[in-house]
């Protein structure tokens, strides 16, 4: 069974820095490209990035909100994922899912506030 | 990206009647080398994550009623619930993953 779980979110201040991970499970996690997702309160929901596999250049790319701000990475040896956020914003307040295709998971919430 | 567009935005049925929510993609999302459509549905209820209902345009996952049922191909798609049952009050997401993911913004769906 897929399983993917997210973790790290919290409550942080505008411009400070978050890491978020996301540890994948019942699926070869090496071979899929994998994004971030993300919804805020009340929200629809928005695509933040991607990660390729590394047999497929395990390049990124990253939607316009975001680009500059955020870091996709991957541990493969460990099937994990990360999303590294940085000069987070307040419009950045949110839940944040990990997926390949498809949500799976429960998310973590990304409060950013004064 | 490929833009998705849902209608109607919101939509109240009665109960056991049938619903019907649409999708429409910016541009296909079938795939040639395998002839499939790159569309999945989502049921999200108040505070709880969503749930993956359809995946590749119709095939139901796993413990979904079969009341659910998808249709569609290319840049049209329809999700249709035969007879509404009160617990499927929620928003529905419609979500292409031919390209960069993109989702659909949402049918709210409530009982009349």
């Amino acid at each position: 069974e897929v399983q993917l779980v997210e973790s790290g979110g919290g409550l942080v201040k505008p411009g400070e820095s978050l890491r978020l991970s996301c540890e994948a499970s019942g699926f070869t996690f090496s071979d899929v490209w994998m994004n971030w997702v993300r919804q805020a309160p009340g929200k629809g929901l928005e695509w933040v990035g991607r990660i390729r596999s590394k047999t497929d250049g395990g390049t990124t790319d990253y939607a316009a909100p975001v680009k500059g701000r955020f870091i996709i990475s991957r541990d493969d040896s460990k099937n994990t994922l990360y999303l590294h956020m940085n000069s987070l914003q307040t419009e950045d307040t949110a839940v944040y899912f990990c997926t390949g295709f498809y949500i799976r998971g429960r998310g973590t919430l990304v409060t950013v506030s004064s | 990206d490929i833009v998705m567009t849902q209608s109607p935005d919101s939509l109240a049925v009665s109960l056991g009647e049938r619903a019907t929510i649409n999708c429409k993609s910016s541009q296909s999302v079938l795939h040639s080398s395998n002839r499939k459509s790159y569309l999945a549905w989502y049921q999200q209820k108040p505070g709880q994550p969503p749930k993956l209902l359809i995946s590749w345009a119709s095939i139901r996952e796993s413990g979904v009623p079969d009341r659910f049922s998808g249709s569609g191909s290319g840049t049209d798609f329809t999700l249709t619930i035969s007879s509404l049952q009160a617990e499927d009050v929620a928003v529905y997401y419609c979500q292409q993953y031919y390209s960069v993911l993109t989702f659909g913004q949402g049918t709210k769906l409530e009982i009349k």
